[in-house]
């Protein structure tokens, strides 16, 4: 099935830095939506997306939606050992044509105290 | 319910055999899907019901698979003569129509 491209894979960082990964399409989307996954569960919304070019923030995660409507990146400040897991992009066409979500690769992140 | 549900947790089968997951979405919700989460892979949409129409099947790898939804609420996924390859995480989700998805804890299917 299709999926995302999503970068980058992994991230080994140290409590306390800041954290960057994106998300690219060929395909254009009217939502992007950000999710975590913790081991054994399944996704939680972190962050939504509706409009191309918005900046929208959830505590310490800010994401944006590209302008060109094929790319969303996640930020993550100050990262805390609980900000351990998978993150995974998602985009929707919604508006009535389909509400399937498409998924990114996921990206791995792991938090040392 | 407080969130989506799905049965069983953890299924170990035999090539060649069928198996039922089930999911119960939230309570109003109208809208249910299905997705596949191979090892170390993102999540591959499945199928999806809305209300009374017909469901979008276009992500269902082969003809073995199936899902129904009956009276508008819990769902049932059947593969049918199960190989390996089926082995996965399959996750369900609900929403309102058009709203945010909200999965449930998966069920972890092994095909040995």
């Amino acid at each position: 099935g299709q999926q995302l491209n999503q970068s980058p894979q992994s991230m080994f960082i140290q409590e306390g830095e800041d954290v960057s990964m994106n998300c690219t399409s060929s395909s254009i989307f009217n939502t992007w939506l950000w999710y975590k996954q913790d081991p054994g569960e399944g996704p939680v919304l972190l962050i939504a997306l509706y409009k191309a070019g918005e900046l929208t923030s959830n505590g310490r995660l800010t994401a944006q939606f590209g302008i060109t409507r094929k790319d969303s990146f996640l930020n993550i400040s100050a990262s805390i050992p609980s900000d351990v897991g998978i993150y995974f992009c998602a985009g929707q066409m919604g508006g009535g044509a389909t509400n399937k979500l498409i998924f990114g690769t996921g990206t791995l992140l792991a938090v040392q105290p | 319910g407080a969130g989506v549900s799905q049965s069983p947790s953890n299924k170990v089968t035999e090539k060649g055999k069928d198996v039922e997951l089930r999911c119960d979405p939230i309570s109003g919700h109208t809208a249910l899907y299905w997705y596949r989460q191979s090892l170390g892979q993102g999540l591959e949409f499945l199928i999806y019901f809305q209300g009374n129409s017909a469901p979008d099947k276009s992500g269902l790898p082969s003809d073995r698979f199936s899902a129904e939804r009956t009276g508008g609420s819990v769902s049932t996924l059947t593969i049918q003569r199960t190989q390996q390859e089926d082995s996965a995480v399959y996750l369900c989700a609900s929403s309102s129509t058009g709203g945010t998805q909200y999965f449930g804890p998966g069920t972890r299917l092994l095909v040995l």
